[in-house]
């Protein structure tokens, strides 16, 4: 059973357009993270959410946003997409009880940009 | 701030023989946590295996073994009658404990050959 969903798992988009990219999660968890990979890299953290909390990696660019409603959702909005930006876009959560949880990935969203 | 280095970018091993990828860490904290993903072509990240730093000894999940010299900052992966199924990219990543945010390594290819 699929536990962290994201979609689409393919979102082609021109450059400028604005694109959303979103996550849910089955697992109740706390944290929720959203992660760049480009090809054959190590993922990058972009930012992520204790419960509410919004935590913004410092090398994060403006051009790139995040919601989460609830719990379970999680969105990334990519405000005007430039070609740089084309990547795997991983999202993955962690529970809080304690240290040392592992993290569950979701499988992606790739982003071509035209 | 803390660094995940992985030497190896690609490493290639025999179908039923043994294979170790290395991984270096560098941190200023006694209390934290070390983690081996795998990544499969188009497929999602999965946990292979975790350390707790507080542990000498090391973890085993069965065909996967560690071995944590933590004076040395040293975390390697030893993969053992090594299948098919374990050609993937290989990611060594590290945590503070209670802390939210995973450091990853650049990664290592590994390419099982029949």
């Amino acid at each position: 059973d699929a536990m962290v969903i994201q979609n689409p798992r393919y979102q082609v988009t021109q450059f400028g357009k604005p694109v959303t990219l979103s996550c849910s999660q089955t697992l109740n968890h706390n944290v929720m993270y959203w992660y760049q990979q480009k090809s054959s890299q190590a993922p990058k953290l972009l930012f992520h959410y204790y419960d509410k909390d919004f935590n913004n990696e410092a090398d994060t660019p403006d051009n790139f946003q995040s919601r989460r409603p609830n719990t379970s959702f999680c969105f990334l909005d990519i405000r005007s997409p430039g070609l740089g930006d084309a990547a795997m876009y991983l999202c993955a959560t962690s529970g809080s009880s304690g240290g040392g949880l592992e993290l569950f990935f979701g499988e992606g969203s790739r982003l071509t940009v035209l | 701030a803390q660094t995940v280095t992985q030497s190896q970018p690609e490493m290639s091993v025999q179908e039923a023989e043994t294979v170790t990828l290395s991984c270096t860490y560098d941190t200023s904290e006694s209390d934290y946590y070390l983690f081996w993903y795998k990544q499969p072509p188009s497929r999602q990240m999965i946990l292979v295996i975790r350390q707790e730093a507080y542990k000498q000894q090391n973890a085993t999940e069965n065909r996967f073994s560690v071995n944590f010299q933590k004076a040395a900052k040293s975390f390697s992966l030893k993969i053992s009658d090594s299948q098919l199924g374990d050609a993937a990219m290989y990611f060594c990543a590290y945590s503070v404990n209670y802390g939210q945010n995973f450091v990853f390594g650049p990664g290592t290819r590994l390419s099982v050959l029949p």
